[in-house]
């Protein structure tokens, strides 16, 4: 069984300042992991993924990802907040043979001006 | 692209309506998925179909059913709205091999 926990269901950062959304998964069986963005009253667009070799992943709009397999994290990052990433974002985990993902609550982000 | 819609954006019902939510893919995929989201408790998987007229129990199925006559198509249905009921409502697809899911708009359901 999977389970996934975002850490801090409300961040804020200024404009320019880093960018760190924690995510840490439970799973039995290697692991995907996804990060989804969600604008306000929009469906989920994928971020990036990590499913098998390297560990740090880019995704859009400057975001990154390392998958800690130690540490069973997987935090995004973005060096330089811009107002346009105020959204909501989700982790996910999947099994790697599986078909079904599981979200964390999710994590609103606020970019102050 | 993937363009994966939904019927509705916004829909009002009343306790004890029949209510359906249609999900339409137009990229030939085998799995189809319905969430419902609430705040504080990300998305939960109320039923999946990975194939024409079959479907699988989510995590939240109890007062949800669920229709796939077509592959393109997936009904979410709730045979008699109850109040909380009251959410946004999520389709999803994805390939039969592939993990990644791709998501529709999103119905907010209000039952009053």
């Amino acid at each position: 069984a999977q389970s996934v926990t975002q850490l801090g269901s409300h961040v804020s950062v200024s404009e320019g300042a880093l960018v760190l959304l924690r995510c840490n998964y439970s799973s039995s069986v290697p692991p995907y992991l996804f990060w989804y963005v969600q604008y306000p009253n929009q469906g989920l667009q994928l971020l990036l993924k990590y499913t098998t070799g390297a560990t740090l992943v880019k995704g859009i709009n400057g975001f990154e990802a390392e998958f800690k397999k130690s540490e069973t994290s997987f935090h995004l990052t973005k060096p330089s907040a811009h107002m346009s990433d105020a959204a909501e974002y989700f982790c996910a985990v999947s099994a790697r043979y599986g078909n079904k993902l599981v979200f964390g609550a999710g994590t609103i982000l606020r970019v102050k001006s | 692209d993937v363009k994966v819609t939904q019927s509705s954006r916004y829909l009002v019902k009343r306790t004890g309506e029949k209510v359906f939510l249609e999900c339409v893919q137009d990229m030939d995929h085998e799995n189809m998925f319905w969430y419902r989201q609430d705040p504080g408790l990300g998305l939960r998987l109320i039923y999946f179909s990975y194939d024409v007229k079959m479907k699988e129990k989510g995590d939240i199925p109890e007062g949800y059913s669920v229709s796939r006559e077509k592959k393109e198509r997936f009904s979410l249905i709730l045979e008699s709205a109850s109040t909380n009921q009251t959410s946004m409502y999520l389709c999803a697809s994805s390939l039969i091999r592939q993990i990644q899911q791709y998501f529709g708009p999103g119905t907010r359901l209000t039952v009053t």
